[in-house]
């Protein structure tokens, strides 16, 4: 079975500091791991992916994740924060090799809402 | 069309009514994904379409819950005689390939239902 958890629900942060947002991972074969942001009202929009190439992937917005098989993890970062960057971040995982009638269907952690002070 | 569309955007149903929601996903995309989003919660998954072919209805909550795909593109999740916990956003995901789990699913904007 998988699962993923997000280590706090809501995030606050001030313009221009550093944006962490935790993701940790149980999967009993080799995962696929995403982000996706969600801005209200609208549907999930992919920030990026790790699909067993390099660890630490680069994703759009200046946002990047580091896989870290030994801790489970695939946390979520951005050097400077924006305004911009308010929304709600989900992080997801799925088997490398989905079942034939699976498809690649995604689980999700519970999200964490990222606040942006001025 | 440029990206997944979904309708209606918002349903309001008396407890008891039948609802249908509806899917048009990008053009071409063989795979097609229903999930469930309940307020402050990530999605779950309901259902998954390969072309016409439902290969996967694992997460559908009951039997109340029905959805179809008949010609391989859009598609319907239906819900019948709506109960309150029935309230969330639906949403819809659609890509490119059958199988293949790295290839990104696209998100439609979703369908907020609410049960009174």
């Amino acid at each position: 079975a998988q699962s993923v958890t997000q280590l706090g629900s809501h995030v606050s942060v001030s313009e221009g500091a550093l944006v962490l947002l935790r993701c940790n991972y149980s999967s009993s074969v080799p995962p696929y791991l995403f982000w996706y942001v969600q801005y209200p009202n609208q549907g999930l929009q992919l920030l990026l992916k790790y699909t067993s190439a390099a660890t630490l992937v680069k994703g759009i917005n200046g946002f990047e994740a580091e896989f870290k098989k030994s801790e489970t993890s695939f946390h979520l970062t951005k050097p400077s924060a924006h305004m911009s960057d308010a929304a709600e971040y989900f992080c997801a995982v799925t088997r490398t090799r989905p079942r034939a009638n699976q498809g690649g269907k995604l689980i999700f952690g519970q999200g964490t809402e990222l606040s942006v002070k001025p | 069309g440029a990206g997944v569309s979904q309708s209606p955007r918002y349903k309001v149903a008396k407890r008891g009514q039948d609802v249908a929601l509806r899917c048009d996903p990008i053009s071409g995309h063989v795979s097609l994904f229903w999930y469930q989003q309940a307020l402050g919660q990530g999605p779950e998954f309901l259902t998954y379409f390969q072309n016409e072919a439902q290969l996967d209805k694992s997460g559908l909550p009951s039997d109340r819950f029905f959805a179809e795909r008949p010609e391989g593109s859009v598609s319907t999740l239906k819900i019948q005689r709506t109960q309150q916990e029935d309230s969330a956003v639906y949403l819809c995901a659609s890509s490119l390939a059958g199988t293949s789990s790295y290839n990104e699913q696209f998100f439609g904007p979703g369908t907020r239902l609410t049960v009174l």
